[in-house]
């Protein structure tokens, strides 16, 4: 089945310790979006590549950077997570030739920071 | 600003009929989306409406008016397994562009 991955879907880490969130997909779409949920909130645009560019949202840290090395995978680096950070984030695909452009969503990955 | 707004929670019966609304204000519209989130899950796709009026799909039917800056999320014939939050997103800007804004989700509780 067609899907969007991401690995691991739970991490911990520790306060100021980079880490990689990854994210793939067997959809072949070409624009790819990272969200951060925190709980009980909407969830937060930080970023999103139509096909190799690059769109920041104004208010994302740039604590917060992203990689795109080919179509079916995506990254997201937190460069030294502090304990604000903690969140599920959602990795989410779209695609042209969907009339309504619906964003298919990843399962997540849960960060702690500890 | 970018606004939108939908109850916190709601309880409803198992069998019954639930109405979620959702308010917005954002600068650029097309098209208002809604989203079924189970908890800790990835939101999944549920309807999708860019002109007024009502959109059926099974148990679920979604309503826009954009002349009002409103939609709601109908629910029929509840089934314990309708219990998640409901995300209404409203797409500012056309194509693949993300600017997918988000409410916060109500909670839908459904008893027996």
């Amino acid at each position: 089945d067609a899907m969007v991955i991401q690995n691991p879907r739970y991490q911990v880490t520790q306060f100021g310790k980079p880490v990689t969130l990854s994210c793939s997909q067997t959809l072949n779409h070409n624009v790819m979006y990272w969200y951060q949920q925190k709980s009980s909130q909407a969830p937060k645009l930080l970023f999103h590549y139509y096909d190799k560019d690059f769109n920041n949202e104004a208010d994302t840290p740039d604590n917060f950077q992203s990689r795109r090395p080919n179509t079916s995978f995506c990254f997201l680096d937190i460069r030294s997570p502090g304990l604000g950070d903690a969140a599920m984030y959602l990795c989410a695909t779209s695609g042209p030739g969907q009339i309504s452009y619906e964003q298919y969503f990843g399962p997540g990955t849960r960060l702690t920071v500890t | 600003g970018q606004n939108i707004d939908q109850p916190t929670e709601m309880t409803a019966t198992e069998g019954a009929i639930v109405q979620i609304n959702c308010t917005y204000q954002t600068s650029g519209f097309n098209g208002l989306f809604w989203y079924q989130q189970h908890a800790g899950e990835a939101p999944t796709f549920l309807s999708y409406n860019v002109l007024d009026g009502l959109e059926e799909k099974g148990r679920f039917s979604s309503f826009l008016s954009r002349s009002k800056g409103y939609s709601y999320l109908l629910l029929k014939e509840l089934q314990m397994k309708d219990s998640a939050s409901y995300l209404c997103a409203v797409s500012r800007y056309g194509g693949s562009q993300g600017n997918l804004i988000f409410g916060k989700g109500t909670k839908l509780s459904v008893k027996p």
